[in-house]
């Protein structure tokens, strides 16, 4: 089985700090993907990457970045927290090639702003 | 660009009922289209998945789906539902030229009483 893993399951963190938000999969999944969900809203992609280093902007870019350097390991970068990013953030990969767009997701991580 | 409705927000139904949640896309050639749920405070779980061939899939918990190209539909359908089917539960659309990127419905609450 797929298993992504995120390196929190709840965090609490003030105004103006920098938050790290970690994902590992154990797949050799190419490509990886950071979600932000927030009720009503849906998903909504923040940033994916389809290869060490690579990186592309999702929908919601604003106020993250990313860093991807090694296959398995995806982090998402706040780099100076505000309350509007309270919220749970997802982690998903999946792989290139047939029927690859099947996305399988992390537990999420929960995150609040102070 | 792809875009996925769900129109019903919240659904609510009893025990030993039939469910169908509704998903209508919006994409240019044949979609790869998605069900995935989500229990509270979990990561979402594939449900089942459509890519091409027989337009009717089986998922896993007893869930199907029927993709009607005419309607640009793909909704979700078990014919007796149980009190753990409670969760919240997301369509998503992705398509050859899009990076292996899915577009997220807004989701649908599903509730079940007993």
């Amino acid at each position: 089985d797929v298993k992504v893993t995120q390196s929190s399951r709840y965090l609490v963190k003030r105004t103006g700090e920098k938050v790290f938000l970690e994902c590992v999969q154990d797949m050799d999944h190419e490509n990886m993907f950071w979600y932000r969900q927030d009720p009503g809203l849906g998903l909504r992609l923040i940033y994916f990457s389809y290869d060490v280093k690579m990186k592309e902007k999702g929908d919601i870019p604003e106020g993250y970045s990313v860093s991807r350097e090694k296959k398995e390991r995806f982090s998402l970068i706040l780099e100076s927290a505000s309350t509007n990013q309270t919220s749970m953030y997802l982690c998903a990969s999946s792989f290139v090639g047939g029927g690859g767009k099947t996305q399988y997701f992390g537990p999420g991580t929960r995150l609040l702003v102070l | 660009a792809q875009s996925v409705t769900q129109p019903d927000i919240h659904i609510t139904v009893s025990e030993g009922a039939s469910l169908e949640l509704r998903c209508n896309y919006s994409y240019g050639a044949t979609p790869y289209l998605f069900w995935y749920v989500q229990s509270p405070g979990q990561g979402l779980q594939l449900l089942l998945k459509y890519f091409s061939g027989d337009t009717l899939v089986q998922g896993i918990k007893g869930f199907e789906a029927e993709f009607k190209r005419s309607q640009s539909s793909f909704n979700l359908r078990k014919p007796s539902v149980h009190w753990s089917d409670a969760a919240e539960y997301f369509c998503a659309v992705g398509g050859t030229g899009t990076a292996s990127k899915l577009t997220f419905g807004t989701g649908t609450r599903l509730q079940v009483t007993l």
